[in-house]
């Protein structure tokens, strides 16, 4: 069965420090990659996504996520984080031969200290 | 453009009572998706509408939960009858028609305790 799991549930940084966050998959075939964001009292929102091509992938307000196939990874990045940047992560997958089920990890709290 | 908007927002009710929860997809998207966060944990998939039909299913946590979707527009979810373990937060989302790299966009989410 796929699986998403990410590394983190609490992260804490100060304002201009690099983020790291980690997801790894677990599915046999070709995939879909997601980040979501949900920011304080908003809806969930796309990040980023990857489905073919260049593996470094850059989405919204200056993050970016590497596919690494090999490792089964689709780790979030973002060299200098703002206190705006405070939200629940998700990292998602679905099968691009399989329907679209779409299967969620447990989410990663950032919050940023001003 | 509107979002996705489900109703309602919130809702507490008793074990053994009825719940149903309303899904409006983004107007043309033929692909609505619900989801379940229970407390804290992952979001879990729980089915998929191609229009009016039942694409995916196997989300579905047992045959307490009935969802519809008439006339590919509106989806409700119904809970019948509930249970303390159904609590959590239900997701609606929609897509448009094509790949599964397609972006859903997410509702605000209802959520649903159980006394």
């Amino acid at each position: 069965a796929q699986s998403v799991s990410q590394h983190n549930h609490h992260v804490i940084l100060s304002e201009a420090a690099s983020l790291e966050l980690g997801c790894n998959y677990s599915y046999g075939g070709t995939v879909n990659l997601f980040w979501y964001v949900q920011y304080p009292g908003q809806h969930l929102q796309l990040l980023l996504k990857y489905f073919s091509g260049d593996p470094l992938v850059k989405g919204i307000k200056g993050f970016e996520a590497e596919f690494i196939k090999s490792k089964f990874s689709f780790n979030l990045r973002k060299p200098s984080v703002q206190w705006s940047d405070t939200a629940e992560y998700f990292c998602a997958v679905n099968a691009q031969n399989g329907g679209f089920k779409t299967i969620f990890g447990a989410g990663t709290r950032l919050f940023v200290k001003a | 453009e509107a979002g996705v908007t489900q109703f309602p927002s919130h809702s507490v009710i008793e074990k053994g009572q009825t719940v149903t929860l309303r899904c409006d997809p983004i107007s043309g998207h033929d692909n609505l998706y619900w989801y379940r966060r229970v407390m804290g944990k992952e979001i879990k998939f729980l089915l998929h509408f191609v229009k009016e039909s039942k694409q995916d299913e196997s989300g579905m946590p047992n045959n307490r939960f009935l969802a519809e979707r008439t006339g590919g527009t509106y989806s409700t979810l119904k809970v019948q009858p509930a249970e303390l373990e159904d609590s959590g937060v239900y997701f609606c989302a929609s897509s448009q028609a094509g790949g599964s790299y397609n972006e859903q966009f997410f509702g605000p989410g209802t959520r649903l305790t159980v006394l």
